[in-house]
């Protein structure tokens, strides 16, 4: 198993740009998360799925769009860069929601907004 | 509110030395989880707590979560080079009528060898 697998793992984009954040995971699990990690902020919850076909926005969703077509993908789309989106990606996944279970990270997206 | 209180936020040691982190919620938690991160790395599962008053240990690690399932600890003993990184707690708490697991803002814990 590959467990999670985030891509790209480094990127620069200017203020204004759209991109995606691909994640996808081969665990079967039905939850899946993004988090973006900042100096002194911890790790803060941006949007989540319980499931294909379901999201839900996190702590700061403000600037990103999801969605999950299927159980094994969970892409994360800025829609219009900023520098305040410089940051550390990190897509999640577990078997069940809300901390019940596990939590696998994937190995993060080092993102750059100039 | 929302967050999930860890202190310190660093931490520096010598090795051999002892190591703890803090971690404290203002209401209730179902369970409480640890992570560790190394430099340059991603989060890793390290143990869940689930009962009041729970101990569980690690080889040098020991997790304790509080008797009124607020607050949560994690020591190391004796702490080794490989226990460099930054350590998370992340506790279940009810916000908005829905269980989220909220991250605390991690203690950093370098090491001089």
């Amino acid at each position: 198993n590959a467990g999670v697998t985030q891509t790209p793992k480094f990127q620069v984009l200017k203020t204004g740009q759209s991109m995606t954040l691909q994640c996808a995971q081969d665990m079967n699990h039905e939850y899946m998360s993004w988090y973006r990690q900042d100096p002194g902020m911890g790790l803060r919850l941006i949007h989540y799925s319980v499931g294909a076909g379901i999201t839900d926005q996190g702590e700061v969703p403000n600037g990103y769009n999801v969605s999950r077509s299927t159980t094994e993908d969970f892409p994360l789309r800025l829609l219009s860069a900023a520098p305040s989106q410089t940051s550390v990606y990190f897509c999640a996944s577990s078997s069940h929601g809300g901390g019940r279970n596990t939590i696998y990270f994937g190995e993060g997206s080092w993102l750059t907004v100039v | 509110g929302q967050q999930v209180m860890q202190i310190p936020q660093y931490q520096h040691v010598q090795e051999g030395e002892d190591f703890t982190t803090y971690c404290n919620s203002s209401t209730t938690l179902s369970n409480i989880q640890w992570y560790k991160q190394r430099p340059g790395g991603h989060p890793v599962f390290l143990i869940q707590l689930v009962k009041s008053g729970e101990v569980k240990k690690q080889k040098r690690l020991t997790f304790q979560f509080g008797e009124a399932k607020k607050n949560s600890s994690l020591h190391i003993t004796a702490t080794q080079t490989t226990d460099v990184g930054t350590y998370f707690c992340a506790g279940m708490k009810v916000i908005q009528g829905a269980q989220k697991l909220v991250f605390g803002q991690g203690t950093r814990l370098t090491i001089n060898p």
